[in-house]
């Protein structure tokens, strides 16, 4: 079974411009979350959708927005780029227990000049 | 809200020894996961534990689900150059009525050859 996968693996834009990231989950899959992972804040929850719905949201600003699609797949845009932006940005999937483990992609390395 | 104290927070072992780290928290947690990042990559789940007391093993590694459901601990054995990474701990619960997966800060592993 193909595991998650994240596209693009690396990205730079400048401040002040938006960025969309992609996450397929595991085939049926219907959960994902999503996590910025910066060196000082460690791994820090954005936000988790299930089933096209956004189930779950951590303490971010309104520039970072997210949306789920009917086969699972996620994207996680983020509007007008800051500095501090500049993570490496991971999604992960989970089966449709709540319980279930998650199993996390390769990030994608979002850097903002 | 729910904290995971890791630690230590790095290590430096020579090839073949013992490691053991450990999470604890002020709050309940129903999952306790393990996982190991390597550099550049997104984090790799080595062991889940589900029950209060439980201790599993994969391969050379040991972890245990604390009987008061607050701490879990890692342990490495016989390490070896590719254990090399940062291992993180994460709990899974409820806080306010919403499922969280929290990370602790991680334990970054040096194995001297």
């Amino acid at each position: 079974k193909a595991g998650v996968t994240q596209t693009p693996r690396y990205l730079i834009k400048t401040r002040g411009q938006q960025v969309t990231l992609s996450c397929s989950p595991i085939s049926g899959h219907r959960s994902v979350s999503w996590y910025q992972q910066t060196p000082g804040q460690g791994l820090q929850f954005l936000f988790e959708y299930f089933s096209e719905t956004q189930r779950n949201k951590g303490n971010f600003p309104g520039r970072f927005s997210g949306r789920q699609f009917s086969n699972s797949r996620s994207e996680m845009n983020v509007s007008t780029l800051e500095l501090g932006d500049s993570a490496l940005y991971l999604c992960a999937s989970r089966g449709q227990v709540s319980t279930d483990t998650q199993y996390f992609g390769p990030g994608t390395r979002l850097t903002v000049l | 809200g729910q904290q995971l104290n890791q630690s230590p927070q790095s290590m430096f072992i020579q090839e073949g020894e013992d490691v053991s780290m450990n999470c604890t928290s002020s709050s309940i947690f129903n999952t306790w996961l393990w996982y190991k990042q390597d550099p550049g990559e997104g984090p790799v789940l080595l062991i889940a534990l589900y029950k209060a007391g439980e201790l599993t093993s994969n391969g050379r590694l040991t972890a245990q689900f604390g009987i008061t459901r607050k701490d879990s601990f890692l342990n490495i054995s016989a390490s070896i150059p590719s254990d090399v990474g940062i291992y993180f701990c994460a709990g899974h619960g409820t806080q306010g009525g919403s499922e969280k997966l929290v990370f602790g800060k991680g334990t970054k592993l040096t194995v001297n050859p």
